[in-house]
């Protein structure tokens, strides 16, 4: 599996777009991107994946760069309830178990 | 649609006791994961089982540690002989073709 560096912190203001930034700069051809969440003593959430192109769905939105080499997670509408440690995952297609590493740990301040 | 279940959500054993961990999937999904993760660490994957098989047991330590996923009933994961190093939180998450996994809400075992 390509690996993945992810900052350790970030913090934002709630009601402003988070924007968490992925390097995966070893993906292949045939890996996914996937993003999943953990809250504070509470189970992972997965929230997102993706190829090449963009993709949107009801949490949040990502972006892939043309060389697939990055990634960024946008929370559009940051709330206090998004605070929680993000892991940015990378997987072959097919593949069925996600390495968590360390994430960015996100906190959405008032 | 319940999500994942797991039960007991707290398990505190005592060195030696066996820890018997249990994991209902979503609704329709047949894949099931079992994961630990340490305090202050990230998750590690432990088995991936089907309905009545093992389809991955990389994760898994070698001795003490079984699980299964029998044709009726819930995923179980048993841990004999506990020692104080097998307090962690250990989560089970379940999926339909092996796509995006779902997670349960965790056990957390505490060895004394």
């Amino acid at each position: 599996d390509a690996k993945t560096t992810q900052p350790p912190s970030m913090d934002c203001a709630e009601g402003r777009a988070a924007n968490l930034p992925c390097n995966h700069s070893t993906i292949s051809g045939n890996e996914y991107v996937y993003w999943y969440r953990q809250i504070h003593s509470q189970g992972p959430q997965y929230i997102i994946h993706g190829l090449k192109n963009n993709e949107t769905n009801e949490m949040a939105s990502l972006i892939i760069t043309e060389d697939r080499k990055s990634s960024t997670l946008i929370l559009p509408h940051a709330t206090l309830r998004d605070t929680a440690v993000y892991y940015c995952i990378v997987l072959p297609g097919g593949s069925y178990i996600p390495t968590f590493g360390r994430g960015t740990s996100l906190i959405v301040h008032p | 649609n319940a999500g994942v279940m797991q039960n007991p959500r707290h398990l505190v054993r005592r060195r030696g006791q066996e820890a018997r961990l249990r994991c209902s999937p979503m609704k329709g999904h047949s894949h099931v994961y079992w994961y630990r993760q340490l305090p202050e660490e990230g998750l590690k994957f432990m088995v991936y089982l089907q309905k009545e098989n093992i389809i991955d047991e990389s994760g898994m330590p070698k001795e003490r540690f079984s699980a299964e996923f029998p044709k009726e009933g819930p995923s179980i994961l048993r841990i004999q002989q506990v020692v104080r190093g097998d307090s962690a939180a250990y989560f089970c998450a379940s999926s339909s073709k092996g796509n995006e996994q779902f997670f349960g809400p965790g056990t957390r075992l505490t060895v004394l």
